[in-house]
């Protein structure tokens, strides 16, 4: 059973276009939301983190907003680049647990 | 400064043969974790492990499957009597503390070992 559901599965965006994936979860034991990056044949790494006490964190063109009453957070990268091009897993963990919880992955791909 | 080492890359095995996956942490790094993907899904969290201990291994399937971390050398994730169904990329994570990539706690992964089962 999937704990935390992640949409869309791929998504395909022009250069310097926006790219959106959202991911949404029922456990409200959870509180920490990190989203990974993974390049093909490497394994994932961690890209940006949000705890539920901020409703949006932005490190470069990489921005997660989180809706705690929603159970949703979602991840926008502005001006997409082709370097941009990977898989992306939304995830979370509970407060006194190590275990991640991973989303399926969104394949993301930025033509030039 | 290497990261997380696994290996081999790549194991093809026939069904009811054994596998064994080795992961080295990070220099320095004595908390080990290991995840499987299925294909179109995200990684699930398998076991965890500490230098000469299992910490939590409710992750892994009971019967054919176990996990070890000696004191010396790599982790060791053994498959016993592989099915079809073990095909997956399994991925080992280490991080400095047993936080597990909670908070400011890097999780560092390694590349993954492709597990074919013929």
């Amino acid at each position: 059973q999937q704990q935390v559901k992640q949409s869309p599965q791929s998504l395909i965006v022009q250069k310097g276009g926006i790219s959106i994936i959202n991911c949404a979860y029922e456990n409200t034991a959870f509180d920490y939301f990190p989203w990974y990056q993974q390049f093909p044949g490497k394994g994932p790494a961690l890209l940006i983190a949000i705890r539920p006490d901020v409703s949006e964190k932005k490190e470069g063109r990489f921005t997660i907003s989180f809706n705690k009453s929603a159970k949703q957070f979602s991840l926008h990268i502005m001006d997409s680049q082709p370097g941009d091009s990977a898989t992306y897993f939304c995830a979370a963990s509970k407060v006194d647990d190590y275990k991640l919880s991973f989303g399926a992955g969104t394949t993301v791909t930025v033509r030039a | 400064n290497a990261g997380v080492m696994q290996n081999p890359r790549h194991l093809v095995r026939r069904r009811g043969q054994e596998a064994r996956l080795r992961c080295s942490p990070m220099k320095g790094h004595s908390h080990v974790y290991w995840y499987r993907q299925l294909p179109e899904e995200g990684l699930k969290f398998m076991v965890y492990l500490q230098k000469e201990n299992i910490i939590d291994e409710s992750g892994m399937p009971k019967e054919r499957f176990s996990a070890e971390f000696p004191k010396e050398g790599p982790s060791i994730l053994r498959i016993q009597q592989v099915v079809r169904g073990d095909s997956a990329a399994y991925f080992c994570a280490s991080s400095l503390r047993g936080t597990g990539g909670r908070t400011n706690e890097k999780l560092f992964f390694g590349s993954g070992t492709q597990l074919s089962v013929l």
